[in-house]
């Protein structure tokens, strides 16, 4: 079965610094990889999907994510915090029949 | 813009009540999901649906129901609510192009009883 890891239940940066949000997966055949983000009384919104076209995904708002099969890894990451991207980030992986598996979420907390 | 919406977004209520959460959406998607969230935790799915009259148990033991009637629509229902049924759920769906689909967020009903 599919898994995903998040490690980080909490990131802090400052407003400007380097954004790295990590995520490991497990998966027995070639992955669907998807970051969402929530923001507080809402639900998720897609960041950027990895669906085997590219390894280095873009996706809104600034974010990209590299999919690294020797590392089973998907990390996200964006160059320049801003204090709107303050949220909660969770990486999934598809379980086949489009059903989904989350991570267990980080909270990026971003200071001025 | 919110293509699949959620009523009501906040439900107060008490023990013993019936409960019925709203889902519809508006993209003609055959797939639709609820998911269980507890706050800053991770999303559990509790039912799904492939397409009309189609429902399926999810990952977590739920004592909730749903139906699927007609494709744009997925209510979720309690009959009998309990103060362990508070939380948030969140409602989704997605198109049936292959498992490369994102699935598309309601904003959620976060319910709690008292």
């Amino acid at each position: 079965a599919q898994s995903v890891t998040q490690l980080g239940s909490h990131v802090s940066v400052s407003e400007g610094a380097l954004v790295l949000l990590r995520c490991n997966y497990s998966s027995s055949v070639p992955p669907y990889l998807f970051w969402y983000v929530q923001y507080p009384n809402q639900g998720l919104q897609l960041l950027l999907k990895y669906t085997s076209a590219a390894t280095l995904v873009k996706g809104i708002n600034g974010f990209e994510a590299e999919f690294k099969k020797s590392e089973t890894s998907f990390h996200l990451t964006k160059p320049s915090a801003h204090m709107s991207d303050a949220a909660e980030y969770f990486c999934a992986v598809s379980e086949g029949f489009q059903k989904l598996v989350f991570g267990t979420g980080t909270r990026l907390l971003v200071s001025p | 813009e919110a293509d699949i919406y959620q009523t009501p977004r906040y439900l107060v209520i008490g023990t013993g009540k019936k409960i019925t959460l709203e889902c519809s959406q508006t993209m003609g998607h055959d797939k639709m999901y609820w998911y269980q969230q507890d706050p800053g935790m991770e999303l559990h799915l509790i039912h799904y649906s492939y397409g009309v009259n189609s429902t399926e148990k999810g990952d977590l033991s739920s004592e909730s129901t749903v139906s699927r009637i007609r494709t744009e629509h997925f209510p979720l229902t309690l009959e009998s609510a309990r103060p362990s049924h508070t939380s948030q759920y969140l409602c989704a769906s997605s198109g049936s192009q292959g498992d490369n689909q994102p699935q598309h967020f309601g904003d959620g009903t976060r319910l709690s009883i008292l």
